[in-house]
This record gives structure tokens, sequence and C-alpha cells, in this order.
């Protein structure tokens, strides 16, 4: 597609249920970032991959999170047992390799908003 | 550690004044890479500029213009003539490391609005 597309966009779940959070890159996108952005707190980094790896896992909060990313491209958000301190927006990002430093630009979607109830 | 201050949460102004949106930063790398992002209403964060740690030099695009001094840590954005259009969150991010795609550092954003 033209641009980093996310889904759900809206997602409303009960407590303790699980979430998925899909993020669909830029086509040619090695590299791909999600971020939390809760209210008042910023953009918090929570997994970066490069490929099918993820060289830095240093930002997910708790062992309820997990990523997933397959054949390069679209990437998987999981989160279980959902607590209302999951509530936030979620940004996937994606640029090509080494680009940051080049083009110095990610290219973002419009977020997934979850609200844990 | 790196770090990144937008001591500023909210600002308002009246169409047409010129703001100033502030940033300071934290980092022990000797190269790293300064930005600014826009992130409007509907949610998706927009790339407004990147700056090289080695280029101190000021830049003005339109009627935005950054102010980027080494020796205080600070990478401010100033925006001229200010319109409604403007009103959006701004984030000011770091690039701490020398390789590889290593993820941005945020600031916690601050929101401007317009008022016409």
């Amino acid at each position: 597609g033209a641009g980093v597309s996310q889904s759900p966009s809206n997602k409303v779940t009960e407590k303790g249920k699980d979430v998925e959070l899909r993020c669909d890159p830029i086509s040619g996108h090695t590299a791909l970032y999600w971020y939390r952005q809760s209210l008042g707190q910023g953009l918090e980094f929570l997994i970066y991959f490069q490929g099918n790896s993820a060289p830095d896992k240093s930002g997910l909060p708790s062992d309820r999170f997990s990523a997933e990313r397959t054949g390069g491209s679209v990437s998987t958000l999981t989160i279980q047992r959902t607590q209302q301190e999951d509530s936030a927006v979620y940004l996937c990002a994606s640029s090509l390799a080494g680009s940051i430093r080049i083009t110095g630009e990610l290219f973002f979607g419009e977020g997934s908003r979850l609200t844990v109830l | 550690a790196q770090k990144v201050t937008q001591a500023q949460t909210e600002i308002s102004v009246v169409e047409k004044e010129d703001v100033t949106l502030d940033c300071v930063y934290e980092t022990r790398d000797t190269t790293y890479y300064l930005f600014w992002y826009k992130q409007p209403p509907s949610g998706e964060l927009v790339f407004l500029i990147r700056r090289n740690s080695f280029d101190e030099q000021n830049e003005i695009s339109g009627r935005y213009s950054w102010n980027f001094q080494k020796s205080t840590s600070s990478f401010n954005f100033t925006i001229t003539a200010s319109q409604v259009v403007d009103s959006a969150v701004y984030f000011c991010a770091l690039s701490p490391r020398n390789s590889g795609n290593t993820p941005l550092v945020f600031g916690k954003g601050t929101r401007l609005s317009v008022i016409a």
C-alpha cells in the first residue's frame, strides 16, 4: 500500500482478554517499529524489527506483550490478559534499512486505539 | 541515557503570532540525529526535519525554522505567522546511536492550539 496501515483503528476489550494489533508497513521497508502513546506520556518505544528479527525488545512493558513479524512484512503486536493501564494508542512505523541516517524519516500509521474496560 | 524533554505541555496562540516550541535533549553519543514530527488530529505523525549533530546551521523552511545549539543541547522549533492548520501535537526526537536503524527517543510532545 501507499502508507503504513494499521488495524483495527479502534478496539474496545474487557480486562483479561487478549488482543492482536496488526501493522502492514510500506512495501519494501525492512525496519518496523511499535510505539505506544498514552495520554500525556508521549511516544513510548516498544519493539523494533529488522526483517523478521527483533534486535531491540527493550521497550516491551511486560511479558504479556509480544510481537512477531513474518515474511519481512506484516507485524502483529499481541497483548495477553489486558489490563486497564494498557489503554493507549499503539503506533506502528516503518523505514528503509539504514534510512534514518539518510532521510531521517519514519513513516507512521494512524494507530490502533485500544480501550480496556 | 538518552532523553528528550519538551517542557511545554500545551501552548495556545492567536493566529499570526509567532511561537517557539522548546526541545532539550541528553545523550552521551558524539554523533546523533534530532528530529521534529507533527501529529495532527488525524493521529498520523508527519516528519518535519532531521538534523545531524555536526551541523549547527539553522534551517528555515517557509514559516518553519529550527535553531540547533549544541552548547545548550537544544533544538527549538519556531513557527512564524501561525495558522489554524498548525494546530497539532509536535514531537521532538533523538536518534542516539551511530549505526543501524535504532528507534527514535521521543519527547512527550507539545500541543499547539492556534486560535483564529
